[in-house]
């Protein structure tokens, strides 16, 4: 069973860059697709983009001049960077893993605030 | 990008009734659609993939339908469990999601 954990800081400011960690247990990072997926505050889910573990990736062209998603496999952990952040960053972010049958496991999410 | 969308956006409903939520897809994403239910405070949880193939957890009254554009999840025998918010989702291209269909106790 996969199990997914979000880390990272609660709150960023604005126009400095929002850092986060997926870390992976209970199987392989190996062959799969690991995703970012945001909620803001009331609101539905948005793609950010995904990574695959041999280091292809994809972004949301809403994001993509901001985002990177990194893989550190040894670690079995997933980063996002999202630069240049504004209130409209704020949400509960999660890491997927992810394939064309969908995003089939999820961590619990972390809430980030955009704020100064 | 593949746009969808649901309706009905927000449905009230009684223990054991049918519900039936729509998703359309912008153009034809064969049958690359993927259903997911939201409780509040928790990550959504995949119940149907590939239009109509149910996860082996998820109940058998949840059914999935459609293919090309137009697909539907139907809830038979509504229960209590599953007042929530329901998301199609396509896997044919970069990912998206529809906006959401929120199932509420009437």
């Amino acid at each position: 069973q996969v199990q997914l954990q979000e880390s990272g800081p609660g709150q960023v400011k604005p126009s400095e860059t929002l850092s986060l960690t997926c870390t992976v247990s209970g199987d392989s990072i190996s062959g799969f697709y690991w995703s970012w997926i945001r909620q803001p505050p009331g609101k539905g889910l948005e793609w950010i983009g995904y990574i695959h573990s041999r280091g292809t990736t994809r972004y949301n062209p809403s994001v993509e001049s901001r985002v990177t998603i990194l893989l550190d496999t040894s670690k079995k952990q997933i980063s996002l960077k999202l630069a240049s952040v504004t209130a409209a960053d704020t949400a509960v972010y999660y890491c997927a893993k992810y394939d064309n049958s969908g995003f089939d496991y999820w961590g619990q999410g972390t809430h980030v605030t955009v704020s100064s | 990008d593949i746009q969808m969308t649901q309706s009905p956006s927000s449905l009230s409903a009684s223990i054991g009734d049918r519900v039936t939520i729509t998703c359309r897809a912008s153009r034809s994403v064969s049958n690359y659609l993927n259903w997911y239910q939201q409780k509040p405070g928790k990550p959504p949880k995949l119940l149907i993939y590939a239009a109509s193939a149910l996860r082996s957890e998820v109940p058998s009254r949840f059914v999935g339908s459609g293919s090309g554009t137009d697909f539907t999840l139907t809830i038979s025998g509504l229960q209590p469990d599953d007042f929530a918010i329901y998301y199609c989702q396509q896997s044919y291209s970069s990912p998206t999601f529809g906006q959401g269909t929120k199932v509420e106790i009437k």
